[in-house]
């Protein structure tokens, strides 16, 4: 499977707990972006990293939110201490160095916070 | 004022209609255009990808450009009822801040029946 793979696909945590989502490119691409999509609202955009550097996290909430692209194995997103409001899907999608624009998306992880 | 508007409709119609989905958007430093169709439970699927304004052609779909409107639009011909989906404009820059940040519109949800 050469496209973009996130897992796990729905993760159930309860407040206060932390959640960790990954996300592994396309083969061949090198720039990793995050977004979320909360329920009857359009997707936004959370941050942009290549490998062992964040280009862009404006999107990103201050507090207990963290993403990171290490040299080897996928792109975390990191949420601590998670609230309800934290329930939402987060797609990841990646893009080639030469052309961010044309951005390939992931399946999606589901996160319900009870 | 969102930067990008779209009719969230939803939108309804017979098998083999002309489909014309519509994105207004406020910032003129946007330069890529995109749509995305998004399954139920999905990742979004990128469809077309266009640069600055003009036409591009791709099978039974035909995205348009205005920059002097700030108008973008998408027309899928003899529609089928497997064109249901969410479809999902997207924009972003050519450079600075906005450049690998994607902007998306709401969405508009299509239904094609038979």
């Amino acid at each position: 499977n050469a496209g973009v793979m996130q897992n796990p696909r729905h993760l159930v945590r309860r407040r206060g707990q932390e959640a960790r989502l990954r996300c592994s490119p396309m083969k061949g691409h090198s720039h990793v972006y995050w977004y979320r999509q909360l329920p009857e609202e359009g997707l936004k955009f959370m941050v942009y990293l290549q490998k062992e550097n964040i280009i862009d996290e404006s999107g990103m909430p201050k507090e207990r939110f963290s993403a990171e692209f290490p040299k080897e194995g996928p792109s975390i997103l990191r949420i601590q201490q998670v609230v309800r409001g934290d329930s939402a899907a987060y797609f990841c999608a990646s893009s080639s160095g030469l052309t961010q624009e044309t951005q390939y998306f992931g399946p999606g992880t589901r996160l319900l916070v009870l | 004022q969102k930067e990008v508007e779209q009719d969230p409709g939803p939108l309804s119609v017979p098998e083999g209609a002309i489909v014309s989905l519509n994105c207004t958007y406020s910032n003129s430093a946007f330069q890529y255009f995109m749509w995305y169709r998004q399954y139920s439970r999905k990742g979004p699927e990128l469809l077309m990808y266009t640069y600055s304004s003009g036409n591009k052609e791709d099978g039974r779909f035909t995205a348009q450009v205005d920059k002097s409107s700030k108008y973008i639009s998408l027309f899928i011909r003899d529609s089928q009822p497997s064109d249901s989906a969410t479809y999902l404009c997207a924009m972003s820059g050519a450079g600075g801040t906005s450049y690998g940040k994607l902007t998306f519109g709401q969405g508009t949800i299509l239904t094609v029946h038979p």
